[in-house]
């Protein structure tokens, strides 16, 4: 699975969005950008994933440039709730294990 | 609640001691994962089942460790004689094998070795 490079920590204002940005320029043609994010105390929580279109679900949107090099998670209405570590990850369909980066701790403030 | 469980959520023990983990699956999924995530750091791949095949070992499995899921279900996570080395937080997952195949993640048992 391609490596993915994410900045350590962002902040965000309240009912700001917060985009997330990540890097995966060795990204091969059949492998998917995951994000996942995990909140204190709990286990990581799926957000999206995508392989070259943009998504949206009712988490997040997920960018992907058309090179495919790098994607950017956006939340678009950041709450107090959405602080956690946010995990980019590039891996094959219907792969088994998620290799997990340092990942990005996002810190949303009021 | 139908997500994944597990059991227990913390345990303290003395160096040398063997721990045993537990880890119910939802139910309908036919794959199950143990990741280990230190401080600060990422959740690391340790081992998978698909059903009750074990598919695939980290070389972060010592010999020390030892994952089963017997019927399929339920799985268990055995690490003996442990270490201090071993203090971590121990994550189950599990998943189908289809579709998006989107791992769903338990509470995790956290583990402390004196």
């Amino acid at each position: 699975d391609a490596k993915t490079t994410q900045p350590p920590s962002m902040d965000c204002a309240e009912g700001r969005a917060a985009n997330l940005p990540c890097n995966h320029s060795t990204i091969s043609g059949n492998e998917y950008v995951y994000w996942y994010r995990q909140i204190h105390s709990q286990g990581p929580q799926y957000i999206i994933h995508g392989l070259k279109n943009n998504e949206t679900n009712e988490m997040a949107s997920l960018i992907i440039t058309e090179d495919r090099k790098s994607s950017t998670l956006i939340l678009p209405h950041a709450t107090l709730r959405d602080t956690a570590v946010y995990y980019c990850i590039v891996r094959v369909a219907y792969g088994n294990k998620l290799v997990f980066g340092a990942g990005t701790i996002l810190r949303v403030k009021s | 609640d139908t997500g994944v469980s597990q059991d227990p959520r913390h345990k303290i023990t003395k160096r040398g001691q063997n721990v045993t983990f537990r880890c119910d699956p939802i139910s309908e999924h036919n794959r199950l994962y143990w990741y280990r995530q230190t401080l600060g750091q990422g959740p690391e791949f340790l081992t998978y089942f698909q059903n009750e095949a074990q598919l695939e070992k980290s070389r972060l499995l010592s010999d020390r460790f030892s994952a089963e899921r017997p019927k399929g279900s339920f799985s268990t996570l055995e690490i003996q004689r442990t270490e201090q080395g071993d203090s971590a937080m121990y994550l189950c997952a599990s998943s189908l094998d289809q579709g998006n195949n989107e791992q769903f993640f338990g509470p995790g048992t956290r583990l402390t070795v004196l």
